[in-house]
C-alpha cells in the first residue's frame, strides 16, 4: 500500500523559501492518486496548502497562491512544496497525504515541524 | 470558500457514552465530507469519507451521516483510544476546507 514521508529543513530564515518533499513508497506517483500538502501551526487547526496530479496540474488554497510552487518528480517517485517569503506565521507542521477520489486524504506522512526563525 | 464549522468545539464524556459531532457547511457539499481523527504529535487519520463510508480498518463504533450542510460524527460507545481532536474536511470544491476541529476529552 502507498505510503508518503516528508522531508526537508527544520529551520528556515524569514524571507527566505521553505523547501519540504513527499517520498511515496508502495506505489507509483503516476496513478490516479492527487498528492496534497497540509500545515498545522503549533497548536491550532489544519490548512490545506494545495495539491498536485502526476501530470502537473495544481490546485492551490488561494491563500497561498502566491507564494506556493508545487512539482512532481517522476524518476524520484516524489513530490515537492516550495513556499517563498515566510514569515513566522508560516512555522507549523507540514503533512503531506494523498487523494482519490471519492475518498478522504489517505495516507498522510507523519508531519514534519518547520521553523521560520532567524 | 466553503467553511465548516463544528460543534461543540470542546466535548467532555466518559468511557462508554455516545459522542455526536456535528459539522455544518456554509453551503450545500452533496456528500463530498470526511471526517479524522487526530492525537497530540500524530497524523490526521481518516476514520469516514463521503459521508458515511467507513474506512477500511476502521471500528464500527464510528458512523458518519448527512448530506447538504449538515453532517454528523457519532461514536456509538467512546473507549479510552477514541480520546483525540476530530476534523471535518469538504471535498466538494477549492479550496478544500477543514473545521476547527472538536477535542473530546476524558471527564
Amino acid at each position: 500500500q502507498v505510503q508518503v514521508q516528508e522531508s526537508g529543513p527544520g529551520l528556515v530564515k524569514p524571507s527566505g523559501t521553505l523547501s519540504l518533499t513527499c517520498a511515496v513508497s508502495g506505489g507509483s506517483i503516476s496513478s490516479v492518486n492527487w498528492w496534497n500538502w497540509v500545515r498545522q501551526p503549533p497548536g491550532k487547526g489544519l490548512e490545506w496548502i494545495g495539491e498536485i496530479y502526476h501530470s502537473g496540474s495544481t490546485n492551490y488554497n488561494p491563500s497561498l497562491k502566491s507564494r506556493v510552487t508545487m512539482s512532481v518528480d517522476k524518476s524520484k517517485n516524489q513530490f515537492s512544496l516550495k513556499l517563498s517569503s515566510v514569515t513566522a506565521a508560516d512555522t507549523a507542521v507540514y503533512y503531506c497525504a494523498t487523494w482519490s477520489p471519492p475518498r478522504g486524504f489517505d495516507p498522510w506522512g507523519q508531519g514534519t515541524l518547520v521553523t521560520v526563525s532567524s | 470558500d466553503i467553511q465548516l464549522t463544528q460543534s461543540p468545539s470542546f466535548l467532555s464524556a466518559s468511557i462508554g457514552d455516545r459522542v455526536t459531532i456535528t459539522c455544518r457547511a456554509s453551503q450545500g457539499i452533496s456528500s463530498y465530507l470526511a471526517w479524522y481523527q487526530q492525537k497530540p504529535g500524530k497524523a490526521p487519520k481518516l476514520l469516514i469519507y463521503a459521508a458515511s463510508t467507513l474506512q477500511s480498518g476502521v471500528p464500527s463504533r464510528f458512523s458518519g451521516s448527512g448530506s447538504g450542510t449538515e453532517f454528523t460524527l457519532t461514536i456509538s460507545s467512546l473507549r479510552p483510544e477514541d480520546f483525540a481532536t476530530y476534523y471535518c474536511q469538504q471535498l466538494n470544491s477549492y479550496p478544500r476546507t477543514f473545521g476547527q476541529g472538536t477535542k473530546v476529552e476524558i471527564k
